[in-house]
């Protein structure tokens, strides 16, 4: 099974730009790249996912490496409301939807 | 529709006390799934099914029992409570699609067993 490496924590600033990487130097072809996001005391909510090329939503931006061995979820313009413990999940198992969430990186937004 | 919806949200238990802990989801979603989340930690995946009538175990299956018999729900029943059982339980729904399955997650229940 694909394994994920994430920092543990990142810190930045209200408005300004966040990059938070993920390794997954295992991962296989077919296999898609999903990230969620655990609000405090929430349950976690699906962020945005992605295959090859890059991937835009409301929420975020995924840039996915050439090789496809890292990512990074990009938040444009963190807001307070965007601290969070973010997950980059490992691919998930053919047939079956079972998320695997390690520890995740913990995202503080300074005002 | 109110997506995934869990009850209670809290709930204290004496040890060897059984009790349900109740999921539903509105979304006509095939695939639910129950995750325990200790403190500090990531969610482990305890039971998931795929439909009603089928389920199965996942990661920590061990003291927990689940059954699936309608679309919209799936109970969790512990059947006699441990302290290593207390923790947040998180029950998610999603449509059976590999490829694009962004899974619903309910807001949890903090259970303690005493």
């Amino acid at each position: 099974d694909a394994k994920t490496t994430q920092p543990n924590s990142m810190e930045s600033n209200e408005e300004e730009p966040v990059h938070l990487p993920c390794n997954h130097s295992t991962i296989s072809g077919t296999d898609y790249i999903h990230w969620y996001r655990q609000l405090p005391s929430q349950g976690p909510e699906y962020v945005i996912h992605g295959l090859t090329s890059n991937v835009n939503n409301r929420m975020a931006s995924l840039a996915i490496a050439e090789d496809r061995k890292s990512s990074t979820l990009i938040l444009h313009r963190a807001t307070l409301r965007d601290a969070a413990v973010y997950y980059c999940i490992p691919p998930l198992i053919q047939g079956a939807q079972k998320l695997v969430f390690g520890q995740g990186t913990r995202l503080t937004i300074n005002p | 529709n109110a997506g995934v919806t869990q009850t209670p949200k809290f709930q204290v238990l004496k040890t060897g006390q059984s009790m349900t802990l109740q999921c539903a989801q509105d979304m006509n979603h095939e695939y639910m799934s129950w995750y325990r989340q200790d403190p500090g930690m990531g969610l482990r995946l305890i039971h998931y099914s795929v439909g009603a009538g089928i389920t199965d175990q996942g990661e920590v299956p061990n003291g927990y029992n689940v059954s699936r018999s309608t679309t919209e729900d799936f109970p969790l029943r512990l059947l006699s409570a441990a302290p290593s059982q207390t923790s947040v339980y998180f029950c998610a729904s999603s449509s059976y699609d590999t490829l694009n399955n962004e899974q619903f997650f309910g807001p949890g229940t903090r259970l303690t067993v005493l």
